[in-house]
């Protein structure tokens, strides 16, 4: 198993450009999730989703779309990127288990600096 | 809404030796489970050690164990013997106890740089 992977590692853009990332999971989970990491702040939600075909906005969703087309795998997309968008993405993933916790499994992260 | 708090920046420890980090959480929630994850250079999220709330008995893994304080919402880790390997950023974070129905979100602290000396 290779569990959650992000692809790009690492990527830099001049502002207004756009670019996808790309989060695929090979355990069969249902939720998945994107989150930004910022000096300082720890990790914020942005999208996530409980299902195929199926996103939902948390709590910093501005600049960004998301798409989950197939269950394993799920798309940040930022349209027009700005340096606040500079940042380190995280992917996770996890499966319900209701009134239980829900382990979530984190992907490496992609670094992104937008000049 | 929840808050997690972690108030120290960074901390630094010699190697074999104990170190504490604090966290509080600020919830009006009775159910709920509380993290400890650590990120090394690597970027790599780690999860360390958990609690559930309901539960009185602190948690433990080895060389990590947790003080948990459920009426003063404090969380503290408690790393033994440190080592080299533990030099990481720790995150403090908090997921309320969800229903079928409900979405299991993650609210994280700022982190703790640990730096282990050797």
């Amino acid at each position: 198993n290779a569990g959650v992977t992000q692809t790009p590692k690492f990527r830099v853009l001049k502002t207004g450009q756009s670019m996808t990332l790309l989060c695929a999971q090979d355990m069969n989970h249902e939720y998945m999730y994107w989150y930004r990491q910022d000096p300082g702040m720890g990790l914020r939600l942005i999208h996530y989703s409980v299902g195929e075909g199926t996103t939902a906005k948390g709590e910093v969703p501005d600049g960004y779309n998301v798409s989950r087309l197939k269950k394993q795998n799920f798309l940040l997309g930022l349209e027009s990127a700005a340096p606040s968008q500079t940042s380190v993405y995280f992917c996770a993933s996890s499966t319900p288990l209701p009134g239980k916790y829900n382990e979530q499994f984190f992907g490496p992260g992609t670094r992104l600096t937008v000049l | 809404a929840q808050t997690v708090t972690q108030s120290q920046p960074e901390m630094s420890v010699q190697e074999a030796e104990t170190v504490t980090l604090s966290c509080t959480y600020d919830t009006s929630e009775n159910n709920y489970y509380l993290f400890w994850y650590k990120q090394p250079p690597s970027r790599q999220m780690i999860l360390v050690i958990r609690q559930e709330a309901y539960k009185q008995q602190n948690a433990t893994e080895n060389r990590f164990s947790v003080n948990f304080q459920k009426a003063a919402k404090s969380f503290s880790l408690k790393i033994s013997d440190s080592q080299l390997g533990d030099t990481a950023m720790y995150f403090c974070a908090f997921m309320k106890h969800a229903g079928v129905a409900d979405f299991n979100k993650f609210y994280f602290g700022s982190g703790t740089k640990l730096n282990v000396k050797p």
